[in-house]
């Protein structure tokens, strides 16, 4: 049984860096294809893709936002990390993590619930 | 604005059948690139609802089903339920810039 699940601030003030963490279990991120990536979605919006790393460490960043994200992960730990910089009130969002079986598949098997971060002074 | 285009809203009384279409470009679906649907019931994560098109996941109901032409691809729902009610995405890849994972806007679906 695949579960992920976020965790992170659920506030920050702009201009600070946003670390968030997918732990998961079901799975292994050094198993030949596996990704997990991150997908954010505004209040009232539409699902925004924000990055993927790969079993092999490959790392995939949207064009629009790769000058302020890093993703890493510790395989080990079963844990994917990603940063953001420089937060701004339109970063405000659920941000989900999600599981991809095969890099040929190009989509998203299964996601966690997701974390609501707000941007606020 | 989305990558990928959806209705905002559709409708449809108990029993019926409704369409969500999904439009693109040359560089996503109509560069043969696979279509895949999500289903995000209020509160809730996304869940995938259709893959590579047309197929469906264990535990799908046949009522769902996917299909894809040229730069578009469509959803369709026989036999609306009340449960049907929610937001279904489309997802597809684009190979422009140094590639990337796109979204539809969202498509409300009302149970009338």
């Amino acid at each position: 049984q695949i579960t992920l699940k976020e965790s992170g601030p659920t506030l920050v003030k702009p201009t600070q860096t946003l670390t968030l963490t997918c732990t998961f279990s079901g799975f292994s991120l050094s198993t030949s294809g596996v990704g997990v990536g991150w997908i954010r979605q505004p209040p009232g919006k539409a699902l925004e893709w924000l990055a993927l790393i790969y079993w092999d460490d490959d790392k995939r960043y949207s064009p629009s936002l790769k000058s302020r994200l890093t993703i890493t992960k510790d395989t080990s730990k079963n844990q994917v990390v990603l940063t953001m910089t420089n937060m701004d009130p339109v970063d405000t969002a659920t941000y989900y993590c999600a599981h991809t079986r095969a890099e040929w598949e190009l989509l998203w098997n299964y996601w966690g619930q997701g974390t609501l971060v707000t941007v606020s002074s | 604005q989305s990558v990928l285009t959806q209705p905002p809203s559709v409708s449809g009384a108990p029993g019926q059948r409704v369409t969500i279409s999904c439009t693109g470009s040359s560089s996503n679906i109509g560069a043969g690139y696979d279509v895949h649907w999500y289903q995000q019931l209020p509160g809730t994560a996304p869940k995938l609802l259709i893959y590579g098109n047309s197929n469906r996941p264990s535990g799908v109901p046949d009522r769902f089903s996917g299909s894809k032409s040229g730069t578009s691809a469509s959803l369709a729902i026989t036999g609306l339920q009340a449960e049907d009610e929610a937001d279904y995405y489309c997802q597809s890849y684009d190979s422009s810039l140094s590639g990337f994972w796109v979204f539809g806007g969202g498509t409300k679906l009302t149970v009338l």
